[in-house]
């Protein structure tokens, strides 16, 4: 089966550190991706992960245990302007880009 | 540079009706797919195509149809629109349509059917 869970939504403080989980259970696993959408707007691309451990790019990191099935989206130095939704991603079998329903990341003041 | 257009920016339509969306990139990307986004579920995969002439069938692709002429074009049809067709419609490009590869979207077409 081909299962992705994520939490509906965060809430975290400006300046502050707020850690996404993504669960999956996927026929086959090409990689992990994670994409920001704000309201209204179109997915972008944040992360990929397909090997094991942490990937850092600025105030942003992702982590991926294959055999747990887990990922991790965190970010750092939280600004206002990071309300948005992740949505994680896993890449199946075929290629195909399995899809989380995502996280509305609510920041605070 | 422009990237994956889309086209119109939001529609309502009349149940029964025909509409095509219209999906244009310019980054010379084999792959290309179309996603309905709706409140509380993920994006589902319509259809897709990996190279020009070649199309498939993605998780939800009923009421829906593709063509892949050219490698810039990738318009969606919906023959006989239904209320249950209302969502957001997302195109999409990769360069190849393999492991690793990175999708782009479009801005999306907000369409309501009535």
């Amino acid at each position: 089966g081909q299962n992705i869970d994520q939490p509906t939504e965060m809430t975290a403080t400006e300046g502050a550190i707020v850690q996404i989980n993504c669960t999956y259970q996927t026929s086959g696993f090409n990689g992990l991706f994670w994409y920001q959408q704000h309201a209204g707007e179109a997915p972008t691309f944040l992360s990929y992960n397909v090997l094991d451990g942490l990937e850092e790019k600025g105030r942003f990191s992702s982590f991926l245990s294959r055999s747990k099935g887990y990922s991790y989206l965190l970010l750092k130095e939280l600004q206002m302007k990071d309300s948005a939704s992740y949505l994680c991603a896993d890449m199946d079998s075929n290629y195909q880009l399995i899809w989380g329903a995502g996280t509305k990341l609510i920041i605070k003041p | 540079t422009a990237g994956i257009t889309q086209a119109p920016t939001s529609q309502i339509l009349a149940a029964g009706r025909s509409m095509t969306l219209r999906c244009t990139q310019d980054m010379r990307h084999n792959a290309m797919y179309w996603y309905r986004q709706d409140l509380g579920l993920g994006l589902r995969l319509i259809h897709y195509s990996n190279t020009a002439g070649t199309t498939g069938k993605g998780e939800v692709p009923d009421g829906y149809s593709v063509s892949r002429a050219n490698t810039d074009d990738f318009p969606l049809t919906l023959a006989s629109a239904v209320p249950s067709q209302t969502s957001v419609y997302f195109c999409a490009s990769s360069a190849s349509g393999s492991g690793g590869d990175t999708q782009y979207f479009g801005p999306g077409t907000r369409l309501t059917v009535l």
